[in-house]
């Protein structure tokens, strides 16, 4: 099966420092990505929506500069969340689409705290 | 606004007992349906349904789709204590990029 890798699995940051969180799909090429966050005992919630070679799509009330997506490549797309703040600690999450089935294969996911 | 609806939220069974959980949804187009099962990190792939009626198995699991009524179930037979994660119901909205949109999740608690 196809395999999404996700780097790093947990960070613990400051409170105004920037994190980069990475997803690589590993076998396959993904043109496109998507990027979830969810929180304790909630579902996965879409923030972006990453499109190779273009500007990111965010969902309604994800903030653009706060949470920058880049997918530089078929295989890398990677979320920095940009001064980051006790309200963003949550568990990330990326998914990859190889086309065709519209079967998204996930990363393990990225739990982030800001102390 | 496109909508995934789960119930029940949560669920605490017994080893050996059947669960039925559903799915409804409302959305403006339609390409599939996907069951998840999320443990401690992400959620692995159990199901995609595409055609109405068609039941998929997997084992004690199965799932069916109804489209005439925008929903589906998942059925677990002969529950054990594995079975205990969440379960996400989630629907392809888009067939170019594959974007999802998920429900809330049922969480199940299977006990012993």
């Amino acid at each position: 099966g196809a395999v999404v890798s996700q780097h790093p699995s947990w960070v613990i940051c400051k409170s105004g420092t920037s994190v980069k969180i990475e997803c690589r799909s590993l076998d396959f090429q993904a043109t496109t990505m998507f990027w979830y966050r969810q929180f304790p005992k909630q579902s996965l919630m879409l923030m972006a929506t990453s499109n190779e070679g273009s500007k990111a799509t965010y969902e309604q009330g994800v903030e653009k500069d706060k949470f920058l997506i880049n997918h530089a490549s078929l295989t890398l797309s990677t979320l920095t969340v940009t001064s980051a703040h006790p309200e963003d600690s949550s568990f990330y999450i990326c998914s990859a689409s190889r086309g065709g089935d519209e079967k998204l294969f996930f990363g393990s996911g990225t739990q982030l705290s800001v102390l | 606004e496109d909508k995934v609806v789960q119930s029940p939220l949560s669920l605490v069974v017994h080893e050996g007992d059947t669960v039925t959980l559903n799915c409804s949804y409302e959305v403006t187009n339609f390409r599939s349906l996907l069951w998840y099962k999320q443990e401690k990190k992400a959620p692995t792939f159990l199901f995609m349904l595409t055609s109405s009626g068609i039941e998929k198995k997997s084992g004690r699991l199965s799932s069916i789709l109804d489209k005439k009524e925008l929903s589906s179930i998942l059925n677990i037979t002969a529950t054990q204590t594995g079975d205990s994660a969440i379960y996400l119901c989630a629907v392809v909205v888009s067939s170019n990029t594959g974007k999802l949109i998920f429900g809330q999740g049922t969480t199940l608690q299977v006990k012993p």
